[in-house]
C-alpha cells in the first residue's frame, strides 16, 4: 500500500525555467512532509520541509507548497539550475513520538542548460 | 562533521550466503535508521533504534534479516540466508533526538547489495 505517491518517475526542464515536483499522500494521519534530494551513488539529503499548519514554506529557489484538503504536496524550484538535477523523494510522516517516515518512489529531475 | 558511513559499499553474494551492513552514524546522534530501496522503487522504512534499543521494527521483511546496536554507536544489519529478492540500495540514517518531530535524518551513501 503506497502511502505517499509521486506519479511522475522523471521531468525535464531547460535551466532557468520553473520546476515543479508532484507528490500526493493517502493517509490522513501525516502532518509532517519533507522533499529529499539524491544524487547518483550518494544518500538522500534533506532539501525541505512543511508542517501541516502550513501551506508554504520557502527557502531560496525552493518552496512547498500543501494542499492538505487535496492530500497533494508540490516542490517549486524557480530557477532551475543544471546542479538541480538528481532525484527528488517526497516524504511524510506523523507528529508525536517516534514516527517512521515513509518516502515516495521519487521523480528524477534533469535540468537541460 | 564527519557524515553517516556505510560498509562495503557494494556487496555480490550468492543466493544462500549471508550478508552483513554496517552503519556508522554520526557521532552523538540516538536515532539510527535502515532502509531499503529496490530499483526504482520507493525508499522503504525497515527499522529504528533509539540507542540501542529497537523503536520500530514493523518495515523489517522477515527474520531472516537481523540488526544489532550493541552500546548504541554503529549498528549492523545481516541478512541469513540471503535471496534474490534481498537485492537493493540499504540505506542507513540517523538523527538527533530534536529531529524526531520534523523527520530530519542523514543518510549515509548506501550498501548496494546484489543477491545472484
Amino acid at each position: 500500500d503506497q502511502q505517499v505517491k509521486q506519479n511522475s518517475p522523471s521531468l525535464s526542464v531547460q535551466e532557468g525555467r520553473i520546476s515543479i515536483l508532484n507528490c500526493d499522500y493517502t493517509n490522513s494521519m501525516f502532518d509532517y512532509f519533507l522533499w529529499y534530494k539524491k544524487y547518483p551513488a550518494e544518500g538522500p539529503t534533506f532539501l525541505i520541509s512543511i508542517s501541516s499548519i502550513k501551506d508554504k514554506n520557502e527557502d531560496g529557489r525552493f518552496t512547498v507548497f500543501l494542499n492538505k484538503s487535496a492530500k497533494h504536496l508540490s516542490l517549486h524550484i524557480v530557477p532551475s539550475q543544471p546542479g538541480d538535477s538528481a532525484v527528488y523523494f517526497c516524504a511524510a510522516k506523523r507528529s508525536g513520538g517516534y514516527q517512521k517516515v515513509t518516502f515516495g518512489t521519487g521523480t528524477k529531475l534533469q535540468v537541460i542548460p | 562533521e564527519a557524515g553517516v558511513t556505510q560498509f562495503p559499499s557494494h556487496s555480490v553474494i550468492e543466493k544462500g550466503q549471508t550478508v552483513t551492513l554496517r552503519c556508522d552514524p554520526i557521532s552523538g546522534h540516538d536515532n539510527l535508521y535502515w532502509y531499503r530501496r529496490v530499483m526504482g522503487k520507493e525508499i522503504k522504512f525497515l527499522l529504528h533504534f533509539v540507542k540501542e534499543s529497537k523503536q520500530d521494527e514493523s518495515g523489517m521483511p522477515n527474520n531472516r534479516f537481523l540488526a544489532e546496536r550493541t552500546g548504541g554507536t554503529y549498528s549492523t544489519l545481516k541478512v541469513q540466508p540471503a535471496e534474490l529478492e534481498d537485492s537493493g540500495v540499504y540505506f542507513c540514517a540517523s538523527s538527533q533526538d530534536s529531529n524526531r518531530v520534523t523527520g530530519e535524518q542523514y543518510f549515509g551513501p548506501g550498501t548496494r547489495l546484489t543477491v545472484t
